[in-house]
């Protein structure tokens, strides 16, 4: 069956250590998007990708970045200089860039102590 | 930017009871899009609505997208336990069609059996 595999599921990290969360999609879909969801709250974008090799920052991209070497794969690396880095992050991607509905991945819960 | 509002935030319903959640665009929107996030889970794309007015239906689900296609409205008749979830709308603004979509906090629901 096509989808988005994001792992891990849970992880966990101590402060000031890069992480990278990755993100696997089979549905041959040419957009990808990475979201940040708070407790109790909307889905932020961070950082989107129209097209393999060409990623662009969403609204809360500072203390992240990406790549998008093959069109299957979008990894996510939070760095130490994201200031509140714990939170539950969400892979997505669309046939083209934002015209269809978003396929999730079941995202990874990023805990950092 | 874009700002997409709902209301309310929250909702708690008696098992057969109807709910409506309401999204509102600070900009025309070239689509709107729907999403349920069951509690623990991701979301899950429900539905697009593209054209002025319009109305769609699933079962007990009836959607509509405003004239001025800045609001739109989620109506589910007879609530049901499987209803229970975070309901988001999202849409990209109407001058960039393609661009990348903007959520709007959720209203979440409980249904009480």
């Amino acid at each position: 069956d096509g989808g988005i595999t994001q792992s891990p599921k849970y992880l966990f990290r101590k402060e000031g250590q890069n992480v990278t969360l990755s993100c696997e999609q089979n549905l041959n879909h040419d957009a990808m998007y990475w979201y940040r969801q708070d407790p109790g709250q909307g889905l932020r974008l961070i950082y989107y990708s129209q097209i393999v090799n060409d990623f662009q920052k969403g609204d809360i991209a500072e203390g992240y970045s990406v790549s998008r070497e093959k069109k299957e794969s979008f990894p996510l690396t939070v760095t130490s200089a994201q200031k509140n880095p714990t939170a539950f992050y969400l892979c997505a991607s669309s046939i083209s860039y934002g015209a269809y509905g978003y396929t999730f991945g079941s995202g990874t819960r990023l805990t950092v102590v | 930017g874009q700002q997409v509002m709902q209301i309310p935030q929250y909702q708690h319903v008696q098992e057969g009871e109807d709910f409506t959640t309401y999204c509102n665009s600070s900009t025309t929107l070239s689509n709107i899009q729907w999403y349920k996030q069951r509690p623990g889970g991701h979301p899950v794309f429900l539905i697009q609505l593209v054209k002025s007015g319009e109305v769609k239906k699933q079962k007990r689900l009836t959607f509509q997208f405003g004239e001025a296609k800045k609001n739109s409205s989620l109506h589910i008749t007879a609530t049901q336990t499987t209803d229970v979830g975070t309901y988001f709308c999202a849409g990209p603004p109407r001058e960039t069609s393609g661009s990348r979509l903007t959520f709007g906090e959720g209203t979440q629901l409980t249904v009480n059996p």
